[in-house]
């Protein structure tokens, strides 16, 4: 059975980077039937795509987050990681990790999300 | 860029069929993917590649797709049935993921 397990802070202050973790188990990071993703929902509101990394480390970014965003993977420990900078209010979201299908391009396995809010 | 969009909110009466669309001009090219959501809770894969299940999702819900537009069709809704449901495409470019605002179903 495939698990996706978030890890990370649950209160970031305005301006900080924000690092989450996602520990997969049941499958292995390296296959390349799929993408690692993140996605994230404020509360009260629907879900936004934020990215994604293929096994071949290559990286796919929501246009609006980009220049704040990097998505990195550690196949030794079947991880994958989210940094996203300069937080505001507005990134105050759960945050979820999910296995992507490659050519279905539809999120089969969620992980159950972590509470991320941003406040001084 | 390109997006998807769904109407906010939808109603059915118990046992009856509902139908929830998703809206964008990358639907023309691209199926889209169905998700359940219910409050506190991650959403979970109902439809997939324009009308497939995974395992364990009841044969109810079904989906289908014509031009711009895909629709999941649950026929003999079920109390349970009462959640939001989400959408997602690939953008034009076949890169990115598009999801729809969300349908908040309500079964009266």
């Amino acid at each position: 059975q495939v698990q996706l397990q978030e890890s990370g802070p649950g209160l970031v202050k305005p301006s900080q980077t924000l690092s989450l973790t996602c520990t997969v188990s049941g499958d292995s990071i390296r296959s390349g039937d799929y993408f690692w993703s993140w996605v994230r929902q404020p509360p009260g509101k629907g879900l936004e795509w934020i990215g994604y990394i293929y096994y071949s480390g290559s990286a796919y970014y929501n246009p609006s987050l980009k220049s704040r965003l990097s998505i990195s993977m550690d196949t030794s420990k079947n991880q994958f990681s989210l940094k996203l900078s300069s937080m505001t209010a507005a990134d105050t979201a759960v945050y979820f990790c999910a296995r992507l299908m490659v050519y279905a391009m539809a999120f089969d396995y969620w992980g159950q999300g972590t509470l991320v809010a941003v406040s001084s | 860029s390109s997006e998807v969009t769904q109407d906010p909110a939808v109603s059915v009466a118990l046992g009856q069929t509902v139908r929830i669309t998703c809206q964008g001009d990358s639907l023309r090219s691209y199926s889209a993917s169905w998700y359940q959501q219910k409050p506190g809770q991650a959403p979970v894969l109902i439809i997939y590649a324009k009308n497939s299940r995974p395992s364990g999702i009841p044969d109810r819900f079904s989906g289908s797709s014509s031009e711009n537009t895909a629709s999941l069709t649950i026929t003999g809704a079920q109390a349970e049935d009462e959640a939001d449901y989400h959408c997602t495409s690939r953008d034009n470019s076949g890169y990115y993921v598009l999801f729809g605002g969300g349908t908040k179903l309500t079964v009266l």
